[in-house]
């Protein structure tokens, strides 16, 4: 069974930094794009950022770019996203996503991002 | 930044009505376009790919179609289970995606 397992999500003053993690299981991580959704309380999807199977693409939203960056390691089957300089809007639940788009895609469960001194 | 505009934000409709929701894209993305459904609490399930593909084990009632610049998921007929919030994305531009604003859909 495909899974993907965020972590890192927590509590963060503004201007701080956190890392979140998500962990793959069930396919072979190294063939799939891997992308990072978010959502604040209550409002709608944003997509956040995307990265290739090889690492040799990756995007980022406007409202992140130059503040977080996604990596990956093929080899522990895990996506990351670092995210610097935190602000109060950053808040909100992040998904790491398979396959972003695709009827083959895969969602994780998510984990909350909150900003706030 | 291709931009997508999805309308209506929020409808009011019962069991058993026809259901129309729209995406509109700032520029062709031929069919690159998917639609989610999102009930409380949970992640997006994919109910449309490619612009017209049913994703498996979907009820046949869901039905999208365009290509280009515009975009419809249409529900047949409105089941109880279909009271959720819709989005569509577009992954034309890769590695730069767009969501819709998404739609919440309620019971009249």
């Amino acid at each position: 069974e495909e899974q993907l397992v965020e972590s890192g999500g927590g509590l963060v003053q503004p201007g701080r930094s956190l890392t979140l993690s998500c962990a793959a299981s069930g396919f072979t991580f190294e063939n799939f794009a891997m992308h990072w959704v978010r959502q604040a309380p209550g409002k709608g999807l944003e997509w956040v950022s995307s990265l290739s199977y090889n690492s040799g693409r990756k995007g980022y939203a406007d409202s992140v770019k130059g503040r977080f960056t996604i990596s990956r390691d093929n080899a522990k089957k895990t996506v990351y996203l670092q995210m610097n300089s935190l602000r109060p809007e950053d808040t909100a639940f992040y998904y790491c996503v398979k396959a972003l788009g695709f009827n083959y895609g895969q969602w994780g469960q998510g984990t909350l991002v909150a900003v706030s001194s | 930044d291709i931009q997508m505009t999805q309308s209506p934000s929020s409808l009011s409709a019962s069991v058993g009505d026809r259901v129309t929701i729209t995406c509109r894209a700032s520029q062709g993305i031929r069919d690159d376009l998917t639609w989610y459904q999102q009930k409380p609490g949970k992640a997006p399930k994919c109910l449309i790919y490619a612009a017209t593909n049913l994703q498996g084990g979907v009820p046949s009632r869901f039905s999208g179609s365009g290509s280009g610049t515009e975009f419809t998921l249409t529900i047949s007929s409105l089941q109880p289970e279909d009271f959720a919030t819709y989005y569509c994305l577009q992954h034309n531009t890769y590695p730069q995606l767009t969501f819709g604003g998404g739609t919440k859909v309620e019971i009249k």
